[in-house]
């Protein structure tokens, strides 16, 4: 089964400093990978997915996504990070064997200092 | 688009007590997903629906949660009787195509509360 793992609970950083998020998966086949975000009493937003292709993926709000496969991580980055940004964010895979369905890892809570 | 609809917003409850919640997926997803997240955690997979029938329970503690999606749109989940590690959000989630392609993103409801006393 795959299964994803998330170093840093909790990040911190300055508003304009640049960002980025570590993911790492396990899983024996190509997965398919997705970064979420949830603001507070919010449910999941998606803000990009990578399937195959172009390793590095653009999503929304300026986040784009690198996947790695020699080292099994789907780290998400952006250049600048807004106050607007403060939320958790979620790494998934999602599987192709049935019964196997999408995994979260256990989540990054990023603050926004002003 | 409409979103993924839930209700309640917040429940709170006594152990022992029974409770539902309620789910109404986007408009021709297929697919209906049931996750828990405790306070902390990354959301769990409970139940997943691929139109009226399941797909996969695994996780889902039969002995106290049940779930059901009638004529295949909105879906009930229902505790009975609640424990007091249930408390939790309780989201909802939907995709388009789910158990037929892998890569279907998906779309969450803004959840559930739920606390046991």
């Amino acid at each position: 089964a795959q299964s994803v793992t998330q170093p840093d609970i909790h990040i911190t950083v300055s508003e304009g400093a640049s960002l980025e998020l570590r993911c790492n998966y396990s899983y024996g086949a190509t997965p398919y990978l997705f970064w979420y975000v949830q603001s507070p009493g919010q449910g999941l937003q998606l803000l990009l997915k990578y399937f195959s292709g172009d390793t590095l993926v653009q999503g929304i709000k300026g986040f784009e996504a690198e996947f790695k496969r020699s080292q099994s991580s789907f780290n998400l980055r952006k250049p600048s990070v807004h106050w607007s940004d403060a939320a958790e964010y979620f790494c998934a895979v999602g599987a192709q064997v049935r019964g196997q369905n999408f995994v979260f890892g256990p989540g990054t809570r990023l603050s926004v200092l002003p | 688009e409409a979103g993924v609809a839930q209700s309640p917003r917040y429940k709170i409850i006594e152990k022992r007590q029974s409770v539902a919640f309620w789910c109404n997926p986007i408009s021709g997803h297929a697919t209906l997903y049931w996750y828990q997240q405790i306070l902390g955690q990354g959301p769990k997979l409970l139940i997943q629906f691929q139109n009226n029938g399941v797909v996969d329970d695994s996780q889902l503690p039969k002995d106290r949660f049940s779930a059901e999606r009638l004529k295949g749109v909105d879906s009930t989940l229902k505790i009975q009787p609640a424990k007091l590690e249930d408390s939790a959000v309780y989201l909802c989630a939907s995709s388009l195509l789910g158990q037929i392609a892998y890569n279907s993103p998906l779309h969450f409801g803004n959840g559930t509360r739920l606390t046991v006393t």
